[in-house]
């Protein structure tokens, strides 16, 4: 079946750092691929998406691209800041799933030190 | 403007007893989802409905049960408690045609004792 397998965690960086987080797929077809974002004490929230092959997701300084090469959806941010501090989950949508189920990876930890 | 509630937030059982988590979602959408969070596993689909009335298993439906009797709600149902369910369950909602963007509760975490 369908999986996404993320980098292990936790992540520490410092404030300003460059931050990535590996994300890899397997799928048939053509899946929807997707970054939500955990902070403390909340439930997931969408934080970017790419639909097709070579298109970049993005959104407060994430980017994502949509590699079907090396089905791979890595997630980028050039000057990381404390607030980004959260559990990062990559997931996609199965492309016939009808129900738009999600699949997620385990979530990668990330923390921010000033 | 609340989006998804999930009642309650916190819940400790003993082994055997029964409870309903509730989600209630003001967007009027048609998909609703129930899952469950553990450490090192994400998120794993444990039910899911399509429109009021219906539902359908995901990945790891037994020992849960659901109801979806108004569009707004969707009910989780344990019938007799055991400590593997003890977790962190998250309800989602969604329109049927949103290209798989979900909008999540706060989640409600559990221990089983």
């Amino acid at each position: 079946g369908d999986s996404v397998t993320q980098m292990e965690g936790p992540v520490t960086l410092s404030e300003e750092a460059f931050l990535t987080i590996n994300c890899t797929y397997t799928a048939t077809g053509y899946p929807s691929l997707f970054w939500y974002v955990q902070y403390p004490g909340e439930g997931l929230q969408l934080l970017l998406k790419a639909t097709k092959a070579d298109d970049k997701g993005s959104n407060k300084g994430f980017e994502a691209t949509y590699r079907k090469e090396t089905t791979s959806f890595h997630l980028e941010k050039g000057s990381v800041q404390v607030s980004d501090s959260a559990v990062y989950f990559c997931a996609l949508t199965p492309w016939d799933q009808g129900a738009q189920k999600l699949v997620f990876g385990q979530g990668t930890r990330l923390t921010i030190n000033p | 403007n609340a989006g998804v509630t999930q009642t309650p937030k916190f819940r400790v059982l003993k082994t055997g007893q029964s409870m309903t988590l509730l989600c209630a979602q003001d967007m009027n959408h048609e998909y609703m989802y129930w899952y469950r969070q553990d450490p090192g596993m994400g998120l794993r689909l444990i039910h899911y409905s399509v429109g009021e009335g219906t539902t359908a298993k995901g990945e790891v439906p037994d020992g849960y049960n659901v109801s979806r009797l108004k569009k707004q709600n969707f009910l989780l149902g344990l019938e007799s408690a055991a400590p593997s369910q003890t977790s962190v369950y998250f309800c989602a909602s969604s329109y049927s045609l949103n290209g798989g963007i979900q909008y999540f509760g706060a989640g409600t975490r559990l221990s089983v004792l």
